[in-house]
């Protein structure tokens, strides 16, 4: 069964609102996440790593007054497209590893945006 | 910057036959996953491969990874229908931190 989780799975939104995406990982702690963009046909893109209990760190490129990232407990990341915009209509995925030291990586199962 | 190239970026191949991915990647990684991502769906963990030499089957698939050459490959045997989907490698360079291939669309024909 899946080990990370999110949710919505599809949302649509009017130009100029915002949304909140929500990432969970289920069976273990997380201190760290991940959120990736990707965009149809295309690869995955990182946007940002989500860190509990301090700020997310944003590769570049990335605007973090838009993409808010939150993880405010060990197993639970959100992340807010704030004043949504068309441009941000995409496939948002997160993930997680387990502390095992396996260096597998689980991905959610993704969240399409569309911006009306 | 780190670049990760798949070769080829779209496959056609028909039941039965063998083919193989590659994956090339720029800098020093010890790293290397691959995926496969149904349209519509997220990433399904396909291999994790942690060493050089490393080499992993599961089914039909194959996996290998020569650090030294910078290269993964991801070998399909006797390919089946269901074996269609997008195939993406991905390599570990900042903990965790993925850089993904361009991704190899697999269309596999009856």
């Amino acid at each position: 069964g899946a080990v990370v989780s999110q949710h919505p799975s599809r949302v649509i939104c009017k130009s100029g609102t915002s949304v909140k995406i929500e990432c969970r990982s289920l069976d273990f702690q997380a201190t760290t996440m991940f959120w990736y963009r990707q965009f149809p046909k295309k690869s995955l893109m990182l946007m940002a790593t989500s860190n509990e209990g301090s700020k997310a760190t944003y590769e570049q490129g990335v605007e973090k007054d838009k993409f808010l990232i939150n993880h405010a407990s060990l197993t639970l990341s959100t992340l807010t497209v704030t004043s949504a915009h068309p441009e941000d209509s995409s496939f948002y995925i997160c993930s997680a590893s387990r502390p095992d030291n396996t260096g597998e990586l689980f991905f959610g199962e993704g969240s399409r945006l569309t911006v009306l | 910057e780190l670049k990760v190239e798949q070769n080829p970026l779209f496959l056609s191949m028909q039941e039965g036959k063998n083919y193989t991915i590659y994956c090339n990647y720029s800098t020093t990684s010890d790293r290397l996953y691959w995926y496969r991502q149904d349209p519509g769906k997220s990433l399904e963990s396909l291999f994790v491969l942690l060493s050089n030499g490393a080499v992993k089957q599961e089914g039909r698939l194959m996996a290998s990874l020569d650090t030294k050459a910078r290269l993964s490959t991801l070998h399909i045997t006797a390919a089946v229908h269901d074996l269609s989907a997008t195939y993406f490698c991905a390599v570990d360079p900042r903990a965790q931190k993925l850089v993904f291939g361009q991704g190899t669309r697999l269309t596999i024909n009856p």
